[in-house]
């Protein structure tokens, strides 16, 4: 069956430190992959999403995404966190019509 | 574009009453899906349209639940006699389906259930 993994349930980085969340897919096809944030009180933002292609995707934000087939990963990442990225992140794999979310990483950013 | 909107965006209600959510998609979209998130996970789908047509149920969508979305563009989603599992968030979300594949949702900012 299809999943998606998310590794940490909880990070703590310092404002202006990089950034890194794991996530890991199972699925058999190739795959469509997003990264969704949520922050307390609001809806799921739309960050970034791999269809094809470019291996690396940008999104916003400053936020990148590498697919790793090999791997089967599909991990966020960040040069420099502020603080306001304090939040909720998910990843997600497109199945036919559906998505399927990861159980999420919260993000704490320590001024 | 004004994005995915949700009414209500709280309810709280007893245990045994009915209540109905509300979700205005994008306007040229002509996917709509529906999800639960409950506190600490991710969102978990529930069903999904295409126009008016509902094209898949989750075996989590007890009978119980109802969803409609009579012309193909604002939807309702039903719970009859609400039971305190169901307290949650209740997420809409909206795509421009294509001919295969995944598209983008977009998601609105949901409705969070309390039942009591």
């Amino acid at each position: 069956a299809q999943s998606v993994t998310q590794p940490d349930i909880h990070i703590t980085v310092s404002e202006g430190a990089s950034l890194e969340l794991r996530c890991n897919y199972s699925y058999g096809a190739t795959p469509y992959l997003f990264w969704y944030v949520q922050s307390p009180g609001q809806g799921l933002q739309l960050l970034l999403k791999y269809f094809s292609g470019d291996t690396l995707v940008q999104g916003i934000k400053g936020f990148e995404a590498e697919f790793k087939r090999s791997q089967s990963s599909f991990n966020l990442r960040k040069p420099s966190v502020h603080w306001s990225d304090a939040a909720e992140y998910f990843c997600a794999v497109g199945v036919s019509d559906k998505v399927i979310f990861g159980p999420g990483t919260s993000l704490s950013v320590i001024p | 574009d004004t994005g995915v909107s949700q009414d209500p965006r709280h309810k709280i209600t007893k245990r045994g009453q009915n209540v109905t959510f509300r979700c205005d998609p994008i306007s040229e979209h002509n996917r709509l899906y529906w999800y639960r998130q409950t506190l600490g996970q991710g969102p978990e789908f529930l069903t999904y349209f295409q126009n008016e047509a509902q094209l898949e149920k989750s075996r989590l969508l007890s009978d119980r639940f109802s969803a409609e979305r009579p012309k193909g563009s604002f939807s309702t989603l039903e719970i009859q006699r609400t039971e305190q599992g169901d307290s949650a968030m209740y997420l809409c979300a909206s795509s421009f389906g294509g001919v295969e594949g995944t598209d983008t949702q977009y998601f609105g900012p949901g409705t969070r259930l309390t039942v009591l």
